[in-house]
Formats: structure tokens, C-alpha cells, sequence
């Protein structure tokens, strides 16, 4: 079965770097785009970024163009998001996501992980 | 930046049909996608390409998409419907994928 599993979340001050994992298995990693949505405590879903099944294509919301960057690794079967610069209003639960063949929504999630961005 | 619009909150009645809006500028030209999400839970695709449900989904939920509108329905609702359920669309002109702003189900 498709399992997705996020790591790498904790307290980290601002202006600092982090680096998300998420693990991916029970499917082929390298034929499938990826994303990363996140979720401010008490908030809504964001999307913050995509990356394309081959790596040809990266995109990124607003709010973290210029600060993030997502990449994979095919041997490793895992997908990252390297943040920079981070600010208080990045604290969230971050969550990974398979983009389906058809590209129609998000099809699996996994069960995020807690970034929290304090001094 | 292409904006989704949906009420804050539903309420109903088990037993009875809950309908979610999701209001955006031409929206039914564009696939519209829906995610339940329960407290401390990860979301889950309920229903993608306006009306489609992945395997495991109750034909409880249903979906349409015309005009600035998209409507999520859910029939005969339950207790265990109660969540957060979000609408989501792809934007072709910025390639940026947005989600609504969240409504939340009440179950009387």
C-alpha cells in the first residue's frame, strides 16, 4: 500500500534552516510528481510545492519562492524540502503528497510533521 | 492569484444532505478536487475531476462544478462526516494549486 512518511519537523529559530524528509514506498517514487502542503495551527491548507516525476519541473507558492527548494532522491525513494530563511508565519504541520498520473488533485498524503519557527 | 471562496461552516442534521460551495472566477472550467480532513488527521481525497470518487469513497458524495460555483454534496451524512473539507483547483496561469478556504461540517 501507498505509505508516505514525513520527518525532520521540530523548533528552529528564525532565520535559521531546516531540511524536510518524506519517505515514500509501496509505489513506483519515480513515476509520480510529488508536493508539499502545509497547515498553519488552527488554519487552512497551503500548497507550497511541486516537483515533477522527472525533476524537469519545480514550482513553488508565493509565500516560499526564493526560500524553499524541493528536490528528490530516486535510490533513496524520498522526497525533500529545504527551507531557508524561515519566519514565524512558516510554522506548520507540513505534509507530503503524491501528485496521480492523471495530475487530478492530491491522491495520497502522509501524516505531516510540526515545524515550529521560534526564538 | 486565483482566489476559492467557501462558507466557514455547514451544519445538518444526520441523516440529511450537506451541500459545501466553492465559489471562484469560472470555476467550472476548471477540475475541482475535495479533501475531508478530521482533527489531527492528514486530508483525504474524497472526490477529484469535479464529480469522480477514488475507490473506498461512499456514493454518499457527490460533486458538480458550473458557472463561479462547485458543490460538494453529501447525502444521508453521518456522525463520522463531520470534519473539514476543502475544495482545490489547479491555476494554468501561475501553475500554482490552490485550496478554498476550508468549510467545516457540523453534524447536528
Amino acid at each position: 500500500q501507498v505509505q508516505l512518511v514525513e520527518s525532520g519537523g521540530g523548533v528552529v529559530q528564525p532565520g535559521r534552516s531546516l531540511r524536510l524528509s518524506c519517505a515514500a514506498s509501496g509505489f513506483t517514487f519515480s513515476n509520480y510528481g510529488m508536493h508539499w502542503v502545509r497547515q498553519a495551527p488552527g488554519k487552512g491548507l497551503e500548497w507550497v510545492a511541486i516537483i515533477w516525476f522527472d525533476e524537469s519541473r519545480k514550482f513553488y507558492g508565493d509565500s516560499v519562492k526564493g526560500r524553499f527548494t524541493i528536490s528528490r532522491d530516486k535510490s533513496k525513494n524520498t522526497l525533500y524540502l529545504q527551507m531557508n530563511s524561515l519566519r514565524a508565519e512558516d510554522t506548520a504541520v507540513y505534509y507530503c503528497a503524491r501528485r496521480p498520473s492523471s495530475g487530478a488533485g492530491f491522491d495520497y498524503w502522509g501524516q505531516g510533521t510540526l515545524v515550529t519557527v521560534s526564538s | 492569484s486565483y482566489v476559492l471562496t467557501q462558507p466557514p461552516s455547514v451544519s445538518v442534521a444526520p441523516g440529511q444532505t450537506a451541500k459545501i460551495t466553492c465559489e471562484g472566477n469560472n470555476i467550472g472550467s476548471k477540475s475541482v478536487h475535495w479533501y475531508q480532513q478530521k482533527p489531527g488527521q492528514a486530508p483525504v481525497l474524497v472526490v477529484y475531476n469535479n464529480r469522480d470518487r477514488p475507490s473506498g469513497i461512499p456514493e454518499r458524495f457527490s460533486g458538480s462544478n458550473s458557472g463561479n460555483t462547485a458543490t460538494l454534496t453529501i447525502s444521508r451524512v453521518e456522525a463520522g462526516d463531520e470534519a473539514d473539507y476543502y475544495c482545490q483547483v489547479w491555476d494554468s496561469n501561475t501553475d500554482h494549486y490552490v485550496f478554498g478556504t476550508g468549510t467545516k461540517v457540523t453534524v447536528l
